[in-house]
């Protein structure tokens, strides 16, 4: 029962341009919603977050959306860097009931110089 | 400043063996979170700490897994006896005051079970 879904495994970008990697979640219980970034052999680092009383936010580069209707978020990088090349997970939370991080599978981002 | 550190970074043993896995969380940080990284699975959270006591281990695989956190500086995450299905990376994260706070993690520990 995978309640955070990445359904891209994986996508490539021309440096410069922007990329947007998508995430679904079905549990409408959830209220903020976060994304991190992995470089190999390291742990995962906080990217951005978002509240579920906002619909965006913004810091620098980086741009979460968040759809609460469609119960979907995206992250837009713009414009890419070749060090922005890692893997991508979405990560949901609930103040209610378990109150504990639920992680998407994650999306591997290639920026192409 | 130290982020979290885990040892050992690598671990290589013969299933039935015991293995202990470490971590040092972030000085101050008063959760601490233990998740495993699968092919299969991707990342999944085994058991989270609040001021040393457990608070949700539904998510520990089975007995054979078991995790302690004797002061608010030192966790280990022990399996006993390991198996093959248990080789993956494991994450230990700690964060200021649980909840949405963003977590920081260490860099894992890369569990092969032969």
């Amino acid at each position: 029962d995978q309640q955070v879904k990445q359904n891209s495994p994986s996508l490539s970008v021309q440096e410069g341009r922007i990329s947007i990697l998508n995430c679904d979640y079905t549990n409408s219980m959830f209220d903020y919603f976060l994304w991190y970034k992995k470089y190999p052999a390291e742990g995962p680092t906080f990217l951005i977050s978002i509240s579920s009383i906002k619909d965006k936010n913004e810091d620098g580069r980086f741009t979460v959306f968040l759809n609460k209707s469609a119960k979907h978020l995206s992250l837009h990088i713009v414009p890419s860097q070749p060090g922005d090349s890692a893997v991508y997970f979405c990560a949901a939370f609930s103040r209610e009931g378990a109150q504990k991080l639920v992680f998407g599978q994650g999306t591997r981002l290639t920026i192409n110089p | 400043d130290a982020g979290v550190i885990q040892s050992p970074r690598h671990e290589v043993t013969e299933m039935g063996q015991e293995v202990t896995l470490r971590c040092k969380p972030i000085s101050g940080h008063n959760s601490l979170f233990w998740y495993r990284q699968t092919m299969m699975r991707g990342l999944e959270l085994l058991i989270y700490f609040n001021n040393n006591v457990p608070i949700d281990d539904s998510g520990m695989p089975e007995d054979r897994f078991s995790a302690k956190m004797p002061n608010a500086s030192f966790s280990t995450l022990k399996i006993q006896p390991s198996e093959p299905r248990d080789s993956a990376v494991y994450f230990c994260a700690s964060s200021l005051q649980g909840g949405a706070e963003p977590q920081h993690f260490g860099d894992g520990t890369r569990l092969s079970i032969l």
